[in-house]
């Protein structure tokens, strides 16, 4: 059982296209993330939704419009791709905002490569 | 704000060579600390952590010690094998919506 799931894991499009990529969790957690691993693998976080609800965004353009449906999913939306938007995209879940030492669980990547 | 600190390597071993990946944050508070391990083309999976001073982390022979005074949390292994070869990233987390800092990962490459 995958615990944190997201699709697709290979992406190649052209600049200007947009794209979504899909993410569930079936651990029941109330917290989900969207990171973005460069090029030189260095991890930065995107967004945090809590229950539904935005809780962080970290400087992202406007064209990545995250969409949590509901607590166990979070899809993130780009439009207008660019080629600077290639790297891989990391969704992940922890079990709440309160607790001190939670780990966060990551899903496979998504490796999505702007032509 | 806060920051991790992390060898990058890449660090070239031969097998059953004993391995350290130095570790070093700088954190309002106290946070947790993490180390995740990255094989190649795959995700992101978590290796141990520790949540307060002085706890060992410790999972598939790795070991690391939250380090309060020094501000470290070293990765250690005592024989490495060739299937460890892998980027492994130190991070640090306070819990709540920030999620996880990571540092800038070190790639990690055992020969035969």
């Amino acid at each position: 059982d995958t615990a944190v799931s997201q699709t697709p894991k290979y992406l190649v499009t052209q600049m200007g296209n947009d794209k979504s990529i899909k993410c569930e969790q079936n651990l029941g957690h109330d917290t989900m993330y969207w990171y973005k691993q460069d090029s030189k693998k260095f991890l930065k976080i995107m967004f945090s939704y809590n229950n539904k609800e935005l809780i962080i965004n970290e400087t992202v353009p406007n064209r990545f419009s995250p969409k949590s449906p509901d607590k166990a999913h979070l899809n993130l939306h780009i439009n207008s791709l660019e080629l600077g938007d290639s790297a891989v995209y990391f969704c992940a879940s922890s079990q709440d905002l309160r607790g001190h030492g939670n780990t966060i669980y990551f899903g496979e990547g998504s490796w999505l490569t702007v032509v | 704000g806060d920051s991790v600190t992390q060898m990058e390597g890449p660090v070239t071993l031969s097998e059953e060579a004993f391995l350290t990946i130095n570790c070093t944050y700088t954190a309002t508070g106290y946070p947790s600390l993490f180390w995740y391990v990255q094989y190649p083309g795959e995700g992101l999976q978590l290796l141990l952590k520790a949540t307060k001073a002085d706890d060992k982390g410790s999972n598939k022979g790795f070991e690391a010690t939250y380090r309060k005074e020094t501000t470290s949390f070293h990765l250690e292994k005592g024989s490495v094998q060739v299937s460890d070869s892998a980027v492994y990233f130190c991070a640090l987390g306070g819990g709540g919506a920030d999620g996880l800092t990571f540092g800038k990962g070190t790639h990690l490459i055992i020969q035969p």
